[in-house]
């Protein structure tokens, strides 16, 4: 079975600084890669995706991930971010052989304040 | 306007009654899913279908069950056989088979069970 580890449960910065987040997936075969963003009273949104290709994805409001296949991971990253990035973030995955209509399997979330 | 439409936003059972959720969604998606959300656990599958009258059992399947008659609609009817119903439950659809398109969720039901 698929499992996701996201690093950081509650992550507080100040605006402008830097963020990564980190996530690393356990499944030897191929698979799809997400981000999803819950802002505060909204729906759960896509931030970006990796299926193929090059393995530096960017995403909405500047978010970008980087997939790193040697090392299972996938982390999320901006170079500044705003107070409006306050969120719950999660990373997901399914597996391609499935035809990439199988359930996602979602790490436990990363709560991200950003001070003002 | 195309999306996912889930109801009712809250929802307040007994212990020991069976209860419905609603899901539907006009993005002529295949494949539905039901997620179950709790505080620090992230989402975690429940069930989910990618044709009509087919689905499949996620990681959590006991104590709930899904029909899928129409391509539109994916209701989930949580059991008094589930031993800790009170969470937040959200619906998505995707293309489905070999589409590689990610999930779009619903809003989401909040479950309180009294």
């Amino acid at each position: 079975a698929q499992s996701v580890s996201q690093h950081n449960h509650h992550v507080i910065l100040s605006e402008a600084a830097s963020l990564e987040l980190g996530c690393n997936y356990s499944y030897g075969g191929t698979v799809n890669l997400f981000w999803y963003v819950q802002y505060p009273g909204q729906h759960l949104q896509l931030l970006l995706k990796y299926f193929s290709g090059d393995p530096l994805v960017k995403g909405i409001k500047g978010f970008e991930a980087e997939f790193i296949k040697s090392k299972f991971s996938f982390n999320l990253r901006k170079p500044s971010v705003q107070w409006s990035d306050t969120a719950e973030y999660f990373c997901a995955v399914n597996d391609r052989s499935g035809g990439g209509a199988d359930g996602l399997t979602f790490g436990k979330g990363t709560h991200l304040i950003i001070q003002p | 306007d195309g999306g996912i439409t889930q109801s009712p936003k809250y929802l307040f059972r007994k212990e020991g009654q069976n209860v419905t959720l609603s899901c539907e969604q006009n993005l002529n998606h295949d494949a539905m899913y039901w997620y179950r959300q709790d505080p620090g656990q992230g989402l975690r599958l429940i069930y989910y279908s990618q044709i009509v009258n087919d689905f499949q059992k996620g990681d959590i399947a006991e104590g709930y069950s899904v029909s899928r008659e129409k391509k539109e609609s994916f209701p989930l009817t949580v059991t008094s056989a589930q031993k800790n119903p009170t969470a937040f439950y959200l619906c998505a659809s995707s293309g489905g088979l070999k589409s590689y398109n990610e999930q779009f969720f619903g809003p989401g039901t909040r479950l309180t069970v009294l």
